[in-house]
Parts: structure tokens; C-alpha cells; sequence
């Protein structure tokens, strides 16, 4: 069965710092693995999406990456800014088209 | 990219009313579509997936008969959520994939939902 996890579960910066969020998943057969970020309250918002066959996509300030034969990726937020704080949510994919998310990192961007 | 509309957007009910929420994919036909719970403060949980023209198949401890899901077209799924109980009270969200074979959903903007 698939698990996703991310770590760390909350993370508070200052403004202007580079950050790393951490996602990993226990079976390597997946379609995709997308980012999204949600507001309190709010519904989803995609951030990047990264194709079993890719190893990274970048939007803007945003980079996330993809090691999919050790299960792995990482989304790399450069020169945070207070509007970046939300939730952070990893899914994966499986070969059923089911997304499966990991519990979130909740980021607060101090100015 | 594609829109997925999810009504209402936050539904107030007392215990004991059945409560229906709709999602449709406004520009694309969507074969299947995905119900998923999301409770205060934890991840979204997938519920259910819906077929158009056939049975949903629903998740593990999901209850079928509480949460009954119709997808009679290709743009429209609904769930309703039969004699809600507070506990019942969560965040739900719909998404769609689209039917031509490509890997991607997309999100309706979810439905809080409060059982009093």
C-alpha cells in the first residue's frame, strides 16, 4: 500500500530564506507526483506537477524534484515571502490514477 | 487548464438532513471522478471514486450506504451525504480526470460541510 510522508510536518522561517520541503512514498509505481498548496480553508491549489519520467519542474521561485527510484522529492521555495505561507501537500499518483497525499507541511513565512 | 466546479461551497445542516454536493467538470468530459475528505488539520483522504454509468467503488471503511455517489454523465458527479452527524462535519473535495487518458486531476474548490 502506498504511504506518502513529508517532513517536516511545520516549518516557520524568516522572509528571504530559501527553504527545502521533503516528500517521500513507499512504492516506486507511480504515474506522477504533483505539489499543491492549500490556504486555511481553502481548496487546492496546484503547484507543479513532475511526470514519472521527469526528474524536476520549475515555476518561478519554485523548484520541485523527483528520485523516483528512492522514492523521493523535494519542492525548493527560493527568497520566501509572507504570501508563500499555507500548507504544502505531496500526492503521488498510483497505476489506479488514485491520488494518495502525505499529511503536509505547514509553512509560515515571518516577515 | 481545466475547471471543475464543486457546489455548494459551505453547507450549515442540522443532524438528520441528508445533504447533496455537486461537481462538474465545465470544459472537459471527465469518465472519472474522485470524492476525497479532508478533517481539520489532516491531509485529504480519498473516499470514493466515481465511473460515469457505473457503480462507485468506495475506499476502505468508507460506508457506501452513508455516502451514496451518482456520476450520470460525463460532467457530473455528486455525493450526498445521507442523515449527516457531527461527525460527518469535514471538508470535502471533488476531482476529475480528464477522459482522454491524461494522468492529471483537477480540483473542485471544496465543500466545508457542519453537522450541528
Amino acid at each position: 500500500k502506498q504511504e506518502v510522508t513529508q517532513i517536516p510536518a511545520a516549518l516557520s522561517v524568516p522572509e528571504g530564506e530559501n527553504l527545502v520541503l521533503n516528500c517521500s512514498f513507499t512504492d516506486s509505481a507511480i504515474y506522477n507526483l504533483q505539489w499543491f498548496r492549500q490556504d486555511p480553508g481553502k481548496g487546492l491549489t496546484s503547484l507543479l506537477l513532475i511526470q514519472s519520467s521527469q526528474r524536476e519542474q520549475t515555476s518561478g521561485r519554485l523548484n520541485a524534484s523527483l528520485d523516483k527510484s528512492s522514492g523521493r522529492s523535494t519542492l525548493y521555495i527560493a527568497a520566501s515571502q509572507p504570501g508563500d505561507s499555507a500548507t504544502y501537500l505531496c500526492a503521488v499518483m498510483d497505476s489506479s490514477y488514485k491520488l494518495i497525499f502525505g499529511s503536509g507541511t505547514r509553512l509560515l513565512v515571518r516577515p | 487548464g481545466a475547471v471543475v466546479s464543486q457546489h455548494p461551497s459551505r453547507v450549515i445542516c442540522k443532524s438528520g438532513t441528508s445533504v447533496k454536493i455537486e461537481c462538474r467538470s465545465l470544459d472537459f468530459q471527465a469518465t472519472t471522478m474522485f470524492w476525497y475528505r479532508q478533517f481539520p488539520k489532516q491531509s485529504l483522504m480519498l473516499m470514493a471514486t466515481s465511473n460515469e454509468g457505473s457503480k462507485a467503488t468506495y475506499e476502505q471503511g468508507v460506508e457506501k450506504d452513508k455516502f451514496l455517489i451518482n456520476h450520470a454523465s460525463l460532467t457530473l458527479s455528486t455525493l450526498t451525504v445521507t442523515s449527516a452527524h457531527p461527525e460527518d462535519s469535514s471538508f470535502y473535495i471533488c476531482s476529475a480526470r480528464v477522459s482522454s487518458g491524461e494522468n492529471i486531476q483537477y480540483f473542485g474548490a471544496g465543500t466545508r460541510l457542519s453537522v450541528l
